[in-house]
C-alpha cells in the first residue's frame, strides 16, 4: 500500500468533547509525526512517534496524545475540545529517524469545534 | 527557538516568468523540505536538501548552510503551479518546524 491516509476528512465537534483523528501510513514508515494548521498559517509540529513510542514533542498541553500501532496506523486524541483547536491535522509518515529520510504527508483532517 | 521566515508571503507573476521563494532559518538544522500545498490541504514533499542543489523538472531548490538561507526556483511557471510553497526545517531528530508558506498564482 502507498500514501498516507488519513480519516475523517472533515469533522465537526462540540467544545469540551473529545475526538480521535486517524492516520494509516505506507507499510515500513515507523515514524509519525503529527502537525495542526490553523487557516491562513503554517503547520505547527504537535508529536512525534518512533516504534511506538513519543520520541518528540511541540508546545501542545497534555491533552494531545497520541498512539501509534505495529500496523503502521496512528492516532491523535485530543480531549476537552477548544474553539482554538479548530485547524486542519495533518500527519507525515517517513522511514526511520536519520537525516536522509524524506516525510510523505497526508491529505488531513479538517476538525471544526463548535 | 527555531525560526522560519519565507518571502515574499503572495506572489502573482505571468505564465512563463522565472520564480524565486526564499526561506531563512535562525539554527542549524539537519534538513531543510520545500512542500507544496493545493486548496485542499494536501502535502506534497518536493525536495528534502541539506546541502547544494537539487533539481527536479522545472524545480530547483539550494540551501547555503553558512548563511541558513535556501530557495526555490520554478523555471517557465505555469497556472498549474499555483499553490503554496512551504518551507520547513528539521532539526536533529524532531519533527519540522513550518515557515507560513508563500503563496504563488500564476496567471496565464
Amino acid at each position: 500500500e502507498t500514501g498516507v491516509t488519513q480519516s475523517p476528512t472533515h469533522l465537526i465537534k462540540t467544545r469540551g468533547q473529545q475526538v480521535t483523528l486517524r492516520c494509516s501510513s505506507q507499510s515500513g514508515h515507523n515514524t509519525v509525526s503529527w502537525y495542526q494548521q490553523a487557516l491562513g498559517q503554517g503547520p505547527q509540529f504537535i508529536f512525534q512517534y518512533y516504534r511506538e513510542e513519543e520520541n518528540g514533542r511541540g508546545n501542545f498541553p497534555p491533552r494531545f496524545s497520541g498512539l501509534q500501532f505495529p500496523n503502521y496506523s496512528s492516532e491523535l486524541n485530543v480531549n476537552a475540545l477548544e474553539l482554538d483547536d479548530s485547524a486542519l491535522y495533518l500527519c507525515a509518515s517517513r522511514t526511520g529517524t536519520g537525516v536522509g529520510y524524506g516525510y510523505t504527508f497526508g491529505s488531513g483532517t479538517r476538525l471544526t469545534v463548535v | 527557538k527555531n525560526e522560519v521566515e519565507q518571502s515574499p508571503q503572495n506572489l502573482t507573476a505571468q505564465e512563463g516568468e522565472f520564480i524565486t521563494i526564499n526561506c531563512s532559518y535562525s539554527v542549524g538544522i539537519s534538513a531543510l523540505h520545500w512542500l507544496q500545498q493545493h486548496p485542499g490541504g494536501g502535502i506534497v514533499s518536493l525536495f528534502m536538501l541539506s546541502s547544494g542543489k537539487k533539481k527536479h523538472g522545472r524545480l530547483i531548490a539550494t540551501i547555503n548552510i553558512q548563511e541558513k538561507h535556501s530557495s526555490l526556483h520554478i523555471t517557465a511557471s505555469h497556472p498549474r503551479d499555483s499553490a503554496v510553497y512551504i518551507c520547513a526545517v528539521r532539526v536533529g531528530a524532531d519533527g519540522l518546524t513550518f515557515g507560513k508558506g508563500t503563496h504563488l498564482i500564476i496567471q496565464p
